[in-house]
């Protein structure tokens, strides 16, 4: 069972274009949730992050849209460039039920190509 | 600078054999997490722990083990490997609490032959 949703699964966008990628969860306990960014031969490394109290954040060109009620969140990246090529990832954690640690669930992932 | 370092980056072994898979992070961090990733599926939890030699099962525990001996050291165990074990592997840390980053390393591209 996919508890996080992640589309599209690719995305092409010119340079200086809005890259979009969509996620949805299915968990209420879920309550942060980051968005990581990974370069080929690179570990994921967090990209920004937003919790369910607010619903957007913002951070340079990059922008959380979350929306508690649909259980929905995306990432905007404003004037995409070739440097933004890379996987991204969506995710969401939780307490796990030990309450001992956090639980980080990821989304399938988005291939992003920025063309010059 | 935050690192975690994991003990090789390709690996390639026969079916059947053990293998090991070590992580090390130098933050003091509690919890860590081993993950593989596969496109198409994300990352998906294989085990975490923490705290020393305590483990928990992730989602996908099947034909791994794992041994956590010190706070910095967290090692993955195929006890007997298979091909459909071939994938990239990665080791996160992070500190308890909400809203706290977890830390990853590079990663270990297992093939299994």
């Amino acid at each position: 069972q996919q508890q996080v949703k992640q589309s599209p699964q690719s995305l092409i966008v010119q340079k200086g274009g809005i890259s979009i990628i969509n996620c949805a969860y299915e968990n209420t306990a879920f309550d942060y949730f980051p968005w990581y960014q990974q370069f080929p031969g690179k570990g994921p490394a967090l990209l920004i992050a937003i919790r369910p109290d607010v619903s957007e954040k913002k951070e340079g060109r990059f922008t959380i849209s979350f929306n508690k009620s649909a259980k929905q969140f995306s990432l905007h990246i404003m004037d995409s460039q070739p440097g933004d090529s890379a996987t991204y990832f969506c995710a969401s954690a939780n307490e796990i039920s030990s309450g001992s640690a956090r639980q980080l669930t990821f989304g399938s992932g988005t291939q992003l190509t920025v063309l010059p | 600078d935050v690192k975690v370092t994991q003990s090789s980056r390709y690996l390639v072994k026969r079916t059947g054999e053990k293998v090991f898979l070590e992580c090390v992070q130098d933050m003091d961090h509690e919890n860590m997490f081993w993950y593989r990733q596969d496109p198409g599926l994300g990352l998906r939890l294989i085990y975490f722990s923490y705290d020393v030699k305590m483990k928990e099962k992730g989602d996908i525990p099947e034909g791994y083990s794992v041994s956590r001996e010190k706070k910095e050291r967290f090692s993955l165990i195929l006890e007997s490997a298979s091909t459909n074990q071939t994938s990239m592997y990665l080791c996160a840390s992070s500190s308890p609490g909400s809203g706290t980053s977890w830390y990853f390393g590079p990663g270990t591209r297992l093939t299994v032959l």
